[in-house]
């Protein structure tokens, strides 16, 4: 079946540091790739996606591209802020089998002033 | 934009009462599911429904039951609350059966079993 791998956290960070956070995933068909972000108290919301091969989805200074050859969907961000502290979730959902996505279990970023 | 609205942030039970969270949604999207939120366990599915009437046991259905009678309304049930059902429950939706779309997840409840 499908699988999403990401890094444990919690990531701990200074204020304007790089971010990157692992995710690599095994899909039996051809899947979209998702980054959903939890903010505290907060449900989940998608932060960016990626739909092929190759694709970069990015947004609020966050990106990740689409690797079909490594099998990974890395987030990163060239400068965090303490507001980006939440917890972030890799997810994929293949495009055309079962609509039931599959989530990594999640990456706690701690941003220090 | 999509909203998801779940009815309550934060809900107090006593162990064998019936509990219901109710969960609506102001877009026409196909999907709906329900969701527990543990700590290093992340996200497992309880139960989905892709059509009015319809439900799906997902990951770890013992313990609730769901009922979809309006297509913007999916209600998660406890029949009879225990503590290790204290947790925080995420509602989403999804536009259609296709895969590969965004969930959109309401803002949780955060259930307490005394």
């Amino acid at each position: 079946g499908d699988s999403v791998t990401q890094m444990e956290g919690p990531v701990t960070l200074s204020e304007e540091a790089f971010l990157t956070i692992n995710c690599t995933y095994t899909a039996t068909g051809y899947p979209s790739l998702f980054w959903y972000v939890q903010y505290p108290g907060e449900g989940l919301q998608l932060l960016l996606k990626a739909t092929k091969a190759d694709d970069k989805g990015s947004n609020k200074g966050f990106e990740a591209t689409y690797r079909k050859e490594t099998t990974s969907f890395h987030l990163e961000k060239g400068s965090v802020q303490v507001s980006d502290s939440a917890v972030y979730f890799c997810a994929l959902s293949d495009q055309g089998g079962s609509y039931i996505p599959t989530f990594g279990r999640g990456t706690s970023l701690i941003v220090h002033p | 934009d999509v909203k998801v609205t779940q009815s309550s942030r934060y809900l107090v039970k006593r162990t064998g009462e019936k509990v219901f969270l109710e969960c609506v949604q102001d877009m026409d999207h196909e999907n709906m599911f329900w969701y527990r939120q543990d700590p290093g366990l992340g996200l497992r599915l309880i139960y989905f429904s892709y059509d009015v009437k319809m439900k799906e046991k997902g990951d770890i259905p013992e313990g609730y039951s769901v009922s979809r009678e309006k297509k913007e309304r999916f209600s998660l049930i406890l029949e009879s609350a225990s503590t290790n059902q204290t947790s925080m429950y995420l509602c989403a939706t999804s536009i259609s059966t296709r895969g590969g779309d965004t969930q959109y997840f309401g803002p949780g409840t955060r259930l307490t079993v005394l």
